[in-house]
Order: structure tokens, then sequence, then C-alpha cells
């Protein structure tokens, strides 16, 4: 069952400014994960994030975690035409559920040249 | 490192015919492996976890009898539609990790599926 919700579903920005993506989910995680699809293809992983973080970069991205609120971020700064892809979040359990993720909606970015 | 195909890419099958999808992790070994469905423009959904050795567990909802899963080696994964309809047209996508545990996936390309 699909346990994220992510906002805003669309997002069309023009080359060079910031996208946010936000994403909540219902049950407890391990950690949450950040992936990027282009039309038709499979899904690229971007970011890891576990319960027990806060924060984390990765080049251009970047990625918070509120499990108070059972809610998470992802920001890609300095946005190119070449990051128009789908981005959805997911989420990890742990114990006998390792490796299982649950997805969110998924937010559909449009970069502009 | 860490690749993930799947074949075929894409396949057209008539009504009522059986179609295999076939998931392989090409430079590591994988005991567990997911399954995934995607209709257009939505999310994924996790269909089946594939072990090696055993049977695959299914999510609620999904007919074991209908998505047969075949974990045949440390490899690979299979997933046979069996009596497919036009509702099962779908992109399915795999999923494995080198590493087992609460890692990322890496996840196949797909593949297209259209019943006619």
């Amino acid at each position: 069952s699909q346990q994220g919700e992510e906002d805003p579903q669309a997002l069309s920005i023009q080359e060079g400014e910031n996208a946010t993506m936000n994403c909540s989910y219902k049950t407890s995680i391990n950690n949450l994960q950040w992936y990027r699809q282009n039309s038709g293809r499979g899904l690229v992983h971007l970011i890891l994030i576990r319960s027990n973080e806060r924060e984390k970069h990765s080049g251009r991205l970047r990625v918070t975690l509120d499990t108070s609120k059972k809610s998470s971020s992802l920001l890609i700064t300095a946005s190119r035409a070449a990051d128009t892809a789908s981005y959805f979040c997911a989420t990890g359990a742990g114990g006998t559920s390792y490796g299982k993720l649950t997805f969110g909606q998924g937010t559909i970015l449009t970069v502009h040249p | 490192g860490a690749v993930v195909s799947q074949h075929p890419s894409w396949v057209i099958c008539k009504s009522g015919t059986s179609v295999k999808i076939e998931c392989r992790s090409l430079d590591f070994q994988a005991t567990t492996m997911f399954w995934y469905r995607q209709f257009p423009k939505q999310s994924l959904m996790l269909m089946a976890t594939s072990n090696e050795g055993s049977k695959a567990t299914y999510e609620q909802g999904v007919e074991k009898d209908k998505f047969l899963i075949n974990h045949a080696s440390l490899t690979l994964s299979t997933l046979t539609v069996t009596s497919a309809h036009p509702e099962d047209s779908s992109f399915y996508i795999c999923s494995a990790n080198p590493g087992g545990g609460p890692y990322e996936q890496y996840f196949g390309p797909g593949t297209r599926l259209t019943v006619t």
C-alpha cells in the first residue's frame, strides 16, 4: 500500500532555480530514500537518510527528515534541464522488511531551459 | 557496479497467454529481489519479495497463482504473468541490493507489458 504523499504533484521551474519537493509518510521507518525516474525508465537512487539523521547532502541535493512530523523534503539547487524527471520518496522499514520500499506518489519536475 | 538488468524491455502478448520477465543482478549476488508494478503516471507498488531458495512473499492483494516468481539462482529472479489480461498491462520493475539490509535498492530498467 502507498504510504507516502508527495507534494507538489507537479513542479515547473526555470533553469537555475531551486526545486523543493515534500514527502509525508504514516508509519515508523528505518530510512527514507529518494529516487529519480526518467520517463519510461527504471529508477535511480539519489540519496538515503536514516531515521536518526536530520539532514543529508549530496552534490546539489539536500534532504531533510523530520520523524516527529513524519515528513521529508528534497531540495535540488541550481536546477538544470537535465533534472527534468519524476522524483519519488520511498520509506524502508527495518526488521524482516529490510529492502522493501513503500513509494510516495511522486513529483513530476519540469525544468525549462 | 551494482547493475540490475531486465529482459525483455518490452513485450506484447495476447490475452490468455503467459509472459516471463527476467531480472538479473549482473555484478553481485542477491538473495532477495523485489518486484514492483507501475501503472502509467502512477507510483510503484510492491508486488512481491523474491527469495533465493524459498517461496516468494506476496503483498496483500497480489495473486500468487497469477504472478509466479522463481528465484532460480543468486543472480536471477523471474516473474511469470500467467493467463494475462489487458488489465495486467503495466510497467514491471525489479530491484535488488548487493549488501542486503536497509540500503538503497538498485532497479532494473523495467519491462513494459502490453496485453492485447
